[in-house]
């Protein structure tokens, strides 16, 4: 079965600077990567997704980068803000199944 | 749009009861729904496959005689944990697809 693996598990930047986190798949049939951030006691939220046709996708502050040959893909935050403090998990998926691979979360903490 | 409700929100049982959670989707139909299973601070860990019409798919190691799962129409999914212990507590959470995934709001389970 698939196996994602996700890192940092913690990451604390300053306001205003980047983040990036980043992910790792061994299934080379999935083709499906999205990543949900998550406050406490709440439910993950998609905030982006990349099919593997594409190797970038980008909405406003977040963009996702996917390099198939190397399976591994990285979701990127610039000029954070103190919001922006959650858990943040990517999965990847074969969309004939429509199930989704979690990997472990990252904890980004925004210090203002 | 691709709203995902869950019931209840959180529930108090002793142990030996069996408890009922509803997830369902509100303004989509849904085909496939998902349960999952976390625990503080981890990942989200998939327990099941819920298809409308058919029997559910059970991840390895997650017992279906005690986590008992009906996809009884296109927009409800229902989990049944039966005869509960203290180490079934945890957060529950289901997500419907369409397109991806969108996950409830979660209900968590305390076995007394």
């Amino acid at each position: 079965g698939e196996n994602v693996e996700q890192h940092p598990s913690t990451l604390s930047v300053q306001e205003g600077d980047s983040a990036v986190i980043k992910c790792t798949y061994s299934d080379s049939a999935s083709n499906y990567f999205p990543w949900y951030k998550q406050e406490l006691g709440k439910r993950p939220q998609l905030i982006i997704d990349i099919r593997s046709n594409v190797g970038e996708k980008k909405d406003q502050r977040i963009a996702v980068t996917l390099n198939k040959t190397a399976k591994h893909f990285s979701l990127h935050i610039t000029e954070t803000q103190p919001e922006d403090s959650a858990v943040y998990f990517c999965a990847a998926s074969e969309s004939r199944f429509n199930k989704f691979y979690f990997g472990s979360g990252t904890k980004l903490n925004v210090k203002p | 749009g691709a709203v995902v409700s869950q019931h209840p929100s959180w529930v108090i049982c002793k142990s030996g009861t069996s408890v009922k959670i509803e997830c369902r989707s509100l303004d989509f139909q849904a085909t496939t729904m998902f349960w999952y299973r976390q625990f503080p601070k981890q990942s989200l860990m998939l327990m099941a496959t819920s298809n409308e019409g058919s029997k559910a798919t059970y991840e390895q190691g997650v017992e279906k005689d005690k986590f008992l799962i009906n996809h009884a129409s296109l927009t409800l999914s229902t989990l049944t944990v039966t005869s509960a212990h203290p180490e079934d507590s945890s957060f529950y959470i289901c997500s419907a697809y369409m397109e991806t995934q969108y996950f409830g709001p979660g209900t968590r389970l305390l076995v007394l």
